[in-house]
């Protein structure tokens, strides 16, 4: 099984629409979620933390359900700029720092 | 700009030849990281160290080579390398805790060295 999984896609999904993306892991030591945004061709920046309680930063909610390890990232009233492959990374207890990163779901917003 | 800058930015190399990556970071961190992005694959962690020192290699191939000189350097030494090594390698760099390792802040990337051997 794969450390962290996540659904390739792609996601091609008009401008306006609410998107949702599922990431499960499977090491129940993670201590630490985020998802980062890539896009194509560039390097990997961080979109956002996760929080146990869930958090939200504009357009963007992220939940964590640490029972299910599982995380999910909503995107809401979707942009043209939002088109990206969004990284679901994982940090382990005692891994000394490190990421897992899953292999990303890519994103396409259209007009 | 994120604040870590790599060289160059795109490298074609010989499988007999011998370069080497740069990265460098202005952002005052202690921990710098090499991955390799091949792919369909995800980010693949290559070379860690936290106050210039290595505190993990993930079973990285001998032709790759780091050297950390200072906490604001990394340099990764290629030599003898395969066409399967041809990947996008990305340095990053956060502030770990002093003397664990365990970092607690988030890891900001280069732009990346593009990579092809031929």
């Amino acid at each position: 099984r794969k450390e962290v999984e996540q659904d390739p896609g792609p996601f091609n999904v008009p401008e306006g629409a609410t998107v949702a993306f599922n990431c499960t892991y499977s090491n129940s030591a993670s201590q630490s979620f985020f998802w980062y945004r890539q896009d194509c061709r560039k390097e990997p920046k961080l979109l956002m933390s996760v929080y146990s309680s869930g958090n939200e930063d504009g357009r963007f909610t992220a939940q964590l359900n640490r029972a299910s390890q599982y995380i999910s990232l909503l995107i809401r009233d979707s942009k043209l700029s939002d088109s990206a492959t969004y990284l679901c990374v994982v940090r382990v207890y005692g891994s000394q720092g490190n990421l897992i990163f899953g292999k990303g779901t890519k994103l396409s917003v259209k007009p | 700009e994120t604040g870590v800058t790599q060289t160059p930015r795109h490298l074609v190399m010989g499988m007999t030849n011998k370069k080497s990556l740069k990265c460098e970071q202005h952002l005052g961190h202690n921990a710098m990281y090499w991955y390799k992005q091949s792919a369909k694959k995800p980010l693949e962690l290559m070379f860690v160290y936290s106050l210039e020192e290595r505190v993990e290699n993930n079973s990285v191939p001998s032709r790759f080579s780091p050297e950390c000189p200072n906490s604001s350097h990394l340099f990764l030494h290629l030599h003898t390398l395969q066409p399967e090594d041809s990947a996008l390698y990305l340095c990053a760099s956060s502030q770990d805790k002093r003397g664990t390792g365990d970092s607690t802040n988030i890891q900001y990337f280069g732009a990346g060295t593009r990579l092809s051997v031929l």
